[in-house]
């Protein structure tokens, strides 16, 4: 069975940091594509940053650039955001998806952040 | 990059069929045959439906149809069950490396 289980989230501090894990198993990590897509509360989905397989190439939204980092180690089967100077308007359930043809075929259950003082 | 238009509601009947329609503009929907659809119900993780416009995941019923012509891509939803009731979002590529989703449709099966 394809799994992706994310963790990691919780409450963070304007300006501080958390970083989110996606575990994943029952397919081949290393030659797919992941994602990191957001939901704020009662709001709609937003992409967040897409990483290949190889980790050659990585893309983010503009709402991230420059605070948010996507990683993945295939050794672990696991994909990584860093996500620096934290806003309240990332403030969002985090669900990690693997790409297919610019869509999202699997989808974890997503980790809750919260960025309030 | 503006999120693709999605009407907030749609309904129908049990048994009919029903269009959720997601316009974008020449440099999205317009420009790439990139269109996918979800289905998300309340409190679990989004579902893919259709991906490149019209192609359908194995396990997805056949009910579940996409289209798209010039800037707009439609999704229709055949034999309506009450199961159906739920948010539906579009996504497509951009451009620029930039993927935008709709901003969602709830549909509710009268």
């Amino acid at each position: 069975e394809v799994r992706l289980v994310e963790s990691g989230g919780g409450l963070g501090q304007p300006g501080g940091s958390l970083r989110l894990s996606c575990a994943t198993s029952g397919f081949s990590f290393s030659i797919y594509s992941m994602n990191w897509v957001r939901q704020a509360p009662g709001k709609g989905l937003e992409w967040v940053s897409y990483i290949t397989g190889s980790s050659s190439t990585i893309y983010y939204a503009d709402s991230v650039k420059g605070r948010f980092t996507i990683s993945r180690d295939n050794a672990k089967n696991s994909l990584y955001l860093q996500m620096n100077s934290l806003r309240a308007e990332d403030t969002a359930l985090y669900y990690c998806a693997r790409s297919v043809q610019f869509g999202f075929d699997i989808w974890g259950q997503g980790t809750m952040v919260t960025v309030s003082s | 990059q503006s999120a693709l238009t999605q009407p907030p509601s749609a309904s129908g009947s049990p048994g009919q069929s029903v269009t959720i329609s997601c316009t974008g503009t020449s440099s999205d929907v317009g420009g790439y045959n990139y269109v996918s659809w979800y289905q998300q119900h309340p409190g679990k993780a989004p579902k893919l439906l259709i991906y490149e416009v019209t192609k359908r995941p194995s396990g997805v019923p056949d009910r579940f149809s996409g289209s798209k012509s010039g800037n707009t891509a439609s999704l229709t939803v055949s034999g309506l069950q009450a199961e159906d009731e739920a948010d539906y979002y579009c996504n497509s590529y951009a451009g620029s490396n930039n993927l935008i989703f709709g901003g969602g449709t709830k549909l509710t099966v009268l």
